[in-house]
């Protein structure tokens, strides 16, 4: 498609299960990022891919969150043993080199 | 990272009414977009701006990257209902680094 694509659009998910969300950037786009909103507010960074080099991953909230993306293609954002804190909607976005993000429709995620 | 507050956090207006948020900062950005995110849904990009002083119109909204680099505003004319969402301003700055404002949720009264 010509947009970044997220699934799944809705996850639920039991305290302590693992989740997977995926992201399918656009064509072309060198860059990936992974925010995190929580209900009413702004957008939290998570962590950034650009190309090949090693990814920022500073805002990762903690051990439990990981991410990886092989090289300009598919991105998958792990979280371990969810915890209900960790509710909320994430959203990937690409990017051209040092152009503009462009975002999915976000993943939520329920943590029961 | 560099920090960004964008005012106003919320707004309620008539329908027809012009308006304007804004964005600043201490810190100088290379390049700053503006967003409009409604529920459920991705933000999705309104109006970029490259240069210092640049103003720049997409229809109704008007957007302007500040001279000092620090700020920029939007302004939105004759608002209608559609236009109720969050809008998010966001800056670029140092090597492909972007932060974002915490947001500005609009509501329009018809």
């Amino acid at each position: 498609g010509a947009g970044v694509s997220q699934s799944p659009s809705n996850k639920v998910t039991e305290k302590g299960k693992d989740v997977e969300l995926r992201c399918d950037p656009i064509s072309g786009h060198t860059a990936l990022y992974w925010y995190r909103q929580r209900l009413g507010q702004g957008l939290e960074f998570l962590i950034y891919f650009q190309g090949n080099s090693a990814p920022d991953k500073s805002g990762l909230p903690s051990d439990r969150f990981s991410a990886e993306r092989t090289g300009e293609s598919v991105s998958t954002l792990t979280i371990q043993r969810t915890q209900q804190e960790d509710s909320a909607v994430y959203l990937c976005a690409s990017s051209r080199f040092g152009g503009e993000l462009f975002f999915g429709e976000g993943s939520r995620l329920t943590v029961l | 990272g560099q920090q960004l507050n964008q005012s106003p956090q919320s707004m309620f207006i008539q329908e027809g009414e012009d308006v304007s948020m804004n964005c600043t900062s201490s810190s100088i950005f290379n390049t700053w977009l503006w967003y409009k995110q409604e529920p459920g849904e991705g933000p999705v990009l309104l109006i970029a701006l490259y240069k210092a002083g640049e103003l720049t119109s997409n229809g109704r909204l008007t957007a302007q990257f500040g001279i000092t680099r620090k700020d920029s505003f939007l302004n939105i004319s004759a608002s209608i209902p559609s236009d109720v969402g969050i809008y998010f301003c966001a800056g670029f700055w140092g090597y492909q680094k972007v932060t974002f404002g915490i947001g500005t949720k609009l509501q329009v009264i018809p």
